[in-house]
């Protein structure tokens, strides 16, 4: 079946970049939206952001000034990039399936821990 | 942002309890609401969406009712499966948000 995986570093020092890859196996990248959430330690879920195959984009407003969502479907893979980074950032990051024409999430990863220090 | 103010954040309950979860909108959002467990370690999974509708596989004891901008999650008979953290989430309006959610945990 399908299954979602996230990749990264777990540590990113303040004012840098966070990247992140989320590989998709068992089934195509085609046809679906894709999207990354967050869970800050001890807080609730936030929405980042999402796309589709085709690379188009929506981003959480709160976020929009710092995030990149970018698709690969030669390797069937997502991408995030946050930038600037402060440890309000510090999160556990979720990759997530949209159900075909929907906004639930109907297949998750297990998540990466993302620390922010110098 | 739509406000999604889930209650309790913690609940103890035995095995064979019926427990109840509230997840109340800020606003109106139809029935576009989602409700999924997670696992220590694991990823979250789907339990029902469009508030009542049960995700395939998902097991009978788990159901969802609401009424305007309250919505509820009842587990009618709580397995030892069932211990978890529940999440409801809207998708009537972008950016979808999410509860604080509910620790289940054991008497």
């Amino acid at each position: 079946q399908v299954q979602l995986q996230e990749s990264g570093p777990g540590l990113v020092k303040p004012s840098e970049t966070l990247s992140l890859t989320c590989s998709v196996s068992g089934g195509s990248i085609s046809s679906y939206y894709w999207s990354w959430i967050r869970q800050p330690p001890g807080k609730g879920m936030e929405w980042i952001g999402h796309i589709n195959y085709s690379g188009s984009t929506n981003y959480n407003p709160s976020l929009k000034s710092r995030v990149t969502i970018s698709v690969d479907t030669s390797k069937n893979q997502f991408s995030l990039r946050l930038s600037s980074v402060t440890a309000a950032d510090a999160a556990v990051y979720y990759c997530a399936r949209y159900r075909l024409t929907t906004w639930f999430f109907d297949l998750w990863g297990r998540g990466t821990l993302v620390t922010v220090s110098s | 942002d739509i406000q999604m103010t889930q209650s309790p954040s913690s609940l103890s309950a035995s095995v064979g309890d019926r427990v109840t979860i509230t997840c109340r909108a800020s606003q109106g959002i139809s029935n576009s609401l989602a409700w999924y467990h997670q696992k220590p370690g694991k990823a979250p999974k789907l339990l029902l969406y469009t508030a009542s509708r049960l995700e395939s596989g998902v097991p009978s004891r788990f159901s969802g009712s609401f009424s305007g901008t309250d919505f509820t999650l009842t587990i009618s008979s709580l397995q030892p499966e069932d211990f978890a953290t529940y999440y409801c989430q809207q998708y009537y309006r972008a950016p979808w948000t999410f509860g604080q959610g509910t620790k289940v945990e054991f008497k």
